[in-house]
C-alpha cells in the first residue's frame, strides 16, 4: 500500500494565531512530498514541493514566509500557517511520492480543513 | 509548458449507463497520466495510471481509461455507472522524471439513480 495521512483533519483557530499540519507516509518512504491548496469547487493549487533535508520550493505568488514548510524525515512534512486570516480558510491536501519512482505517483492525504475565524 | 485539459465542469448520467470523463493533455516527450477521484471534503484517491504499454489502462472500481496519443487523450470510462462513482474527478500528467505533476480543473459526475 501507500498511505499518507494529515493531522489534524480539520481545524478551526483565531486570526493571528499559527497553526501546523502534518503530513505523514505510513508505509513508504517519500522522496517527495507536496502541498496544494483547494478552493471550493476548484482544482488543486501546488503551493510548493519539499524533499527531505532540503528547502521546499515554493509556486509563483505563494508566501514562503506565510506558509512555512518543513521535511525533515523521509516520512513527515509539516505545513505551518503562520499569522493566519480568514483569507487563508481553505482545504490543504499533501501527497508524496515514493522513493526513486521515476513516474512520480503521487499518494494523497486525506486532506486538512482550516478555518480561520 | 504542461496542461492538462477536462472539457466538461459537470457529466451527468443515469445508473446504469456507461460514462465517460474527458481528459486531453500537452506534455513535452512521453506523457505519464493519471486519473483520481476525489469525494467531498476527503483528499485525492488513485484510480489508475498510464505509464506505458497498453492503451487500455483498467483501474479501482471498475474504471478504465483509454490512452490515445494521436488525439492526445486519456478519456476516463465505465461500462455501468452507480450512484456511487458521484464525486469529482481529476485527470493529471507530467513528463516523466520528477516533473511537476499536472492536474486537469476536474469534472464532476452525477449519477442519477
Amino acid at each position: 500500500g501507500a498511505v499518507v495521512s494529515q493531522h489534524p483533519s480539520w481545524v478551526i483557530c483565531k486570526s493571528g494565531t499559527s497553526v501546523k499540519i502534518e503530513c505523514r507516509s505510513l508505509d513508504f518512504q517519500a522522496t517527495t512530498m507536496f502541498w496544494y491548496r483547494q478552493f471550493p469547487k476548484q482544482s488543486l493549487m501546488l503551493m510548493a514541493t519539499s524533499n527531505e533535508g532540503s528547502k521546499a520550493t515554493y509556486e509563483q505568488g505563494v508566501e514562503k514566509d506565510k506558509f512555512l514548510i518543513n521535511h525533515a524525515s523521509l516520512t513527515l512534512s509539516t505545513l505551518t500557517v503562520t499569522s493566519a486570516h480568514p483569507e487563508d480558510s481553505s482545504f490543504y491536501i499533501c501527497s508524496a511520492s515514493k522513493l526513486a519512482e521515476y513516474y512520480n505517483e503521487q499518494f494523497f492525504g486525506p486532506g486538512t480543513r482550516l478555518t480561520v475565524l | 509548458a504542461q496542461s492538462v485539459a477536462q472539457p466538461e465542469d459537470q457529466v451527468n448520467v443515469a445508473e446504469g449507463n456507461p460514462l465517460t470523463v474527458k481528459c486531453t493533455y500537452s506534455v513535452s516527450g512521453n506523457p505519464y497520466l493519471f486519473w483520481y477521484v476525489q469525494y467531498p471534503n476527503r483528499g485525492l484517491q488513485f484510480l489508475l495510471k498510464y505509464i506505458t504499454g497498453d492503451n487500455l489502462v483498467k483501474g479501482s472500481y471498475g474504471f478504465e481509461a483509454e490512452f490515445n496519443k494521436s488525439q492526445t487523450s486519456f478519456h476516463l470510462k465505465k461500462p455501468s455507472a452507480l450512484v456511487s462513482d458521484s464525486a469529482l474527478y481529476f485527470c493529471a500528467a507530467h513528463s516523466g522524471g520528477y516533473q511537476k505533476v499536472t492536474f486537469g480543473t476536474g469534472t464532476k459526475l452525477q449519477v442519477i439513480p
